[in-house]
């Protein structure tokens, strides 16, 4: 039983394209999050979400937008990819009880290719 | 600003032991977690730590100094499967997770 699911787990897209990764977590937790990792391993965050709230950082280009039809997926959707966007994207979620034991559990990741 | 440090890459020895260094600023902290990121694969929990002192868990071991805002990561009898990059993570204060870059551990036989 996969606790963090991703799909596709490849998606090789041209560039100007819209394209969507889908993210579920069967875990019960009430955060998610959307990472990406680029070619020097840097694991950067592009956003939190729970029902109460979104959190964006400010870095990431207004292209990308979580969609989140219920507390159990969050689903990342890209408009008019660019070269840059090349990376491997990673979904988390952790359960957010507002305490400081707050661990993560990854995705296996998808390596989106811009062509 | 917020900033995680670490080593880049370490190398070591089959059946030996090595310690990966982390050194962080936070507005606040919560917590120091390490987690193991195999190539191509999925960062996977390893360790927390929000209190002064060493926790050991098998043949990993993690340590905090809160003082010096300082932690590292032992690895006891290496095996070759511990080829790995090792993040570590700080929480701040809003309980958001700041990450190094991560170490590239080489294991040579």
């Amino acid at each position: 039983d996969t606790a963090v699911s991703q799909t596709p787990k490849y998606l090789v897209t041209q560039m100007g394209n819209d394209k969507s990764i889908k993210c579920e977590q069967n875990l019960g937790h009430d955060t998610m999050y959307w990472y990406k990792q680029d070619s020097k391993k840097f694991l950067k965050i592009m956003f939190s979400y729970n029902n109460k709230e979104l959190i964006i950082n400010e870095t990431v280009p207004n292209r990308f937008s979580p969609k989140s039809p219920d507390k159990a997926h969050l689903n990342l959707h890209i408009n008019s990819l660019e070269l840059g966007d090349s990376a491997v994207y990673f979904c988390a979620s952790s359960q957010d009880t507002g305490t400081i034991t707050d661990t993560q559990y990854f995705g296996p990741g998808t390596r989106l290719t811009v062509l | 600003g917020q900033n995680i440090d670490q080593p880049t890459e370490m190398t070591a020895t089959e059946g030996a032991i090595v310690q990966i260094n982390c050194t962080y600023q936070t507005s606040g902290f919560n917590g120091l977690f390490w987690y193991q990121q195999h190539a191509g694969e999925a960062p996977t929990f390893l360790s927390y730590n929000v209190l002064d002192g060493l926790e050991e868990k098998g043949r990993f071991s993690s340590f905090l100094s809160r003082s010096k805002g300082y932690s590292y990561l032992l690895l006891k009898e290496l095996q070759m499967k511990d080829s790995a990059s090792y993040l570590c993570a700080a929480m701040d204060s809003n309980y958001q997770l700041i990450w190094g870059a991560g170490t590239k551990l080489i294991i040579k036989p």
